[in-house]
């Protein structure tokens, strides 16, 4: 079963910040935030991972509160290509069995 | 990043036929791959977790008979779908980690394969 929940679609304008929040109530101490993108008919790809506090790297920002039981995605300035579905995962990352049981995810739909 | 490739990027094949789709990890060793379906407009879903030189760990409800995975080297696993019926068209997915216990595991997802079943 999927550990994280997310809302099931979002709409933004081009060049406005989007927030996703994902929500994860039963993290595991060992466990890490990572974020995915997917576009129809590829598949997913990396875009950030965080344990706590706040990542930053060039497509986006990661928060994650103290009690690290939700995690939010930020996507400053999206643009049309930023229409995809977004997955949040949560896992082990020192266990290379990790195993990722994808949520519903958040269709994000980038409008002109 | 590391590059995971698939094999072919899509099929048709008749009710019946058995179909091998292929992951490749380009430049890395895999020392894990997991294979996902995912039918239109729904998430993904895992069947197997595939480690080199062990038979596949199935999850509950897949048949292991029917999606037959081997993983015969570090950069290769196959997934043979037997006997294929049109409830198995779908868009199928590998992934792939590598690394020593400790290191960041990141996922690396393959373009997937795209199975139709007349």
């Amino acid at each position: 079963l999927a550990k994280t929940t997310q809302p099931i679609s979002m709409d933004s304008y081009e060049g406005q910040e989007v927030n996703i929040t994902c929500s994860h109530n039963n993290i595991a101490t060992n466990d890490y935030i990572t974020w995915y993108q997917q576009f129809p008919s590829q598949g997913p790809r990396f875009i950030i991972q965080g344990y706590k506090t706040k990542v930053t790297n060039e497509v986006a920002s990661l928060f994650i509160p103290a009690d690290r039981k939700s995690s939010t995605l930020s996507l400053p300035r999206v643009s049309l290509s930023d229409t995809a579905v977004y997955y949040c995962l949560v896992g082990d990352r020192a266990d290379h069995f990790n195993k990722f049981y994808f949520g519903s995810g958040t269709k994000l739909n980038v409008k002109p | 990043g590391a590059v995971v490739s698939q094999h072919p990027s899509w099929v048709i094949c008749k009710s019946g036929t058995s179909v091998k789709i292929e992951c490749r990890s380009l430049d890395f060793q895999a020392t894990t791959m997991f294979w996902y379906r995912q039918f239109p407009k729904q998430s993904l879903m895992l069947m197997a977790t595939s480690n080199e030189g062990s038979k596949a760990t199935y999850e509950q409800g897949v048949e292991k008979d029917k999606f037959l995975i081997n993983h015969a080297s570090l950069t290769l696993s196959t997934l043979t779908v037997t006997s294929a019926h049109p409830e198995d068209s779908s868009f199928y997915i590998c992934s792939a980690t590598g690394g020593a216990i400790g290191i960041f595991n990141e996922q690396f997802f393959g373009p997937g394969t795209r199975l139709t079943v007349l």
